[in-house]
């Protein structure tokens, strides 16, 4: 398998900062996505890694290692909209056939 | 806006029917769309890929006969789920992307719950 690892549960408070860590096999590994999903909703796209370092996009960031197989998504100034799962997914040799991780729930709250 | 629809949202069956599920990506061409899977409280999962004009391939495990995947033209997939039993009942998710995209992003469409009583 994959074997993609990510925490089950975050709780954080309004205003503050989240790191969402994600460990994977490195064998075959192309890039690193990151997306939110709200409960009963599909899948949005927040970040894809290709190469080594940050990369930031307003509230959120998110950082490759792939010599550690590591990435981390970054939530800062958090709202409660933010309150969601957010899935770590790799894919093989840039196919786009991803393999998820089990996802991070995150709440927020006040 | 959207730029896969899926439907239905939600379908609700008798256990031993079929059931068809449309993918569509709304502008832009899809060659290839991936049909995921999710039980509550777990990942998504592929089931399978599906290729205008081709067969559809699919992961280990899954059924082909039972999830029947058709790839007619390129704007549109269809997954029927086929003599549904309630282990069948999930999120099913369809997904593609733009063709010579260079930030790797992967659309998905809204999903379909699927409930086998």
């Amino acid at each position: 398998g994959q074997n993609i690892d990510q925490p089950t549960e975050m709780t954080a408070t309004e205003g503050a900062i989240v790191q969402i860590n994600c460990t994977y096999q490195t064998s075959g590994f192309n890039g690193l996505f990151w997306y939110q999903q709200h409960a009963g909703e599909a899948p949005t796209f927040l970040s894809y890694n290709v190469l080594d370092g940050l990369e930031e996009k307003g509230r959120f960031s998110s950082f490759l290692s792939r010599s550690k197989g590591y990435s981390y998504l970054l939530l800062k100034e958090l709202q409660m909209k933010d309150s969601a799962s957010y899935l770590c997914a790799r894919d093989t040799h840039g196919d786009y056939k991803l393999s998820f991780g089990a996802g991070t729930t995150v709440t927020v709250r006040a | 806006g959207a730029v896969v629809s899926q439907h239905p949202s939600w379908v609700i069956c008798k256990s031993g029917t079929s059931v068809k599920i449309e993918c569509r990506s709304l502008d832009f061409q899809a060659t290839t769309m991936f049909w995921y899977r999710q039980f509550p409280k777990q990942s998504l999962m592929l089931m399978a890929t599906s290729n205008e004009g081709s067969k559809a391939t699919y992961e280990q495990g899954v059924e082909k006969d039972k999830f029947l995947i058709n790839h007619a033209s390129l704007t549109l997939s269809t997954l029927t789920v086929t003599s549904a039993h309630p282990e069948d009942s999930s999120f099913y998710i369809c997904s593609t992307f733009r063709p010579a995209s260079i930030s790797g992003e992967l659309f998905f469409g809204e999903g379909s719950r699927l409930t086998v009583l």
